[in-house]
């Protein structure tokens, strides 16, 4: 099974910062890597597929980057909905594994 | 638009079997795997399988092999996940979600179902 890790697994930010999750698998998985955002009590939503391309309706300070086995999802300037755990999912093989997740709260 | 409706919370006792439906509407069923998720309470997300409306196949995961049973019926265009031999730690948040994309991703999700297992 192809293992997902997330750095930072939580982080304290304020409204405007620029924030920056990373995550990594165990093995190359090219561009095949989805980013969801679940809040407390609702369904994971998705924000962007195969590494970069952004969901329909997503806001654009939302954006995902890398291959291989690195990859990055970036809010450019964080705002007060976007207060949430993150969790990245590659889809190169199955099980299809998600990653543990990373906490943004308010700092 | 399209919507992904599970039925209701569960509790059930340790050894027993619980079926989790999930009712698809607003595209067409038979295109698009469903899968399901699991989460437990206060953890991560934890893919199960999916399985093809076109033609029934299913992938579980090894995990769940001779535990889970994912079906769907296209006459009513809903998928079902049935999980036997339940215990304490299969309490958790069970979600449906479409299957979408030539990178597979899930793009619309079930609301959750509940299902606890206690004695």
């Amino acid at each position: 099974d192809i293992q997902m890790t997330q750095s930072p697994s939580s982080l304290s930010a304020s409204v405007g910062d620029r924030v920056t999750i990373t995550c990594r698998a165990s093995q190359s998985i090219s561009s095949y890597l989805n980013w969801y955002q679940q809040k407390p009590g609702k369904a994971p939503k998705l924000l962007i597929c195969a590494a970069s391309s952004l969901q329909s309706g997503v806001p654009s300070r939302f954006s995902g980057s890398g291959s291989g086995t690195d990859f990055t999802l970036t809010i450019s300037s964080l705002q007060p909905e976007d207060f949430a755990t993150y969790y990245c999912q590659q889809s190169y093989s199955t099980p299809r594994t998600f990653g543990p997740g990373t906490k943004v709260d308010m700092k | 638009q399209v919507q992904l409706v599970q039925s209701g919370a569960e509790v059930k006792k340790p050894g027993a079997s619980v079926k989790v439906s999930c009712k698809a509407s607003g595209y067409t069923f038979s295109t698009y795997a469903i899968i399901w998720v699991r989460q437990a309470p206060g953890q991560g997300l934890e893919w199960m399988g999916w399985i093809s409306p076109n033609n029934g196949n299913t992938n579980y995961a090894q995990k769940f092999q001779g535990r889970v049973t994912m079906t769907t019926d296209t006459s009513t265009t809903t998928a079902y996940m049935e999980l036997g031999s339940l215990r304490s730690d299969d309490t958790a948040v069970y979600y449906c979600a479409r299957q979408s994309g030539v990178v597979p991703n899930f793009d619309y999700w079930g609301q959750g179902t509940l299902v606890t297992v206690s004695s």
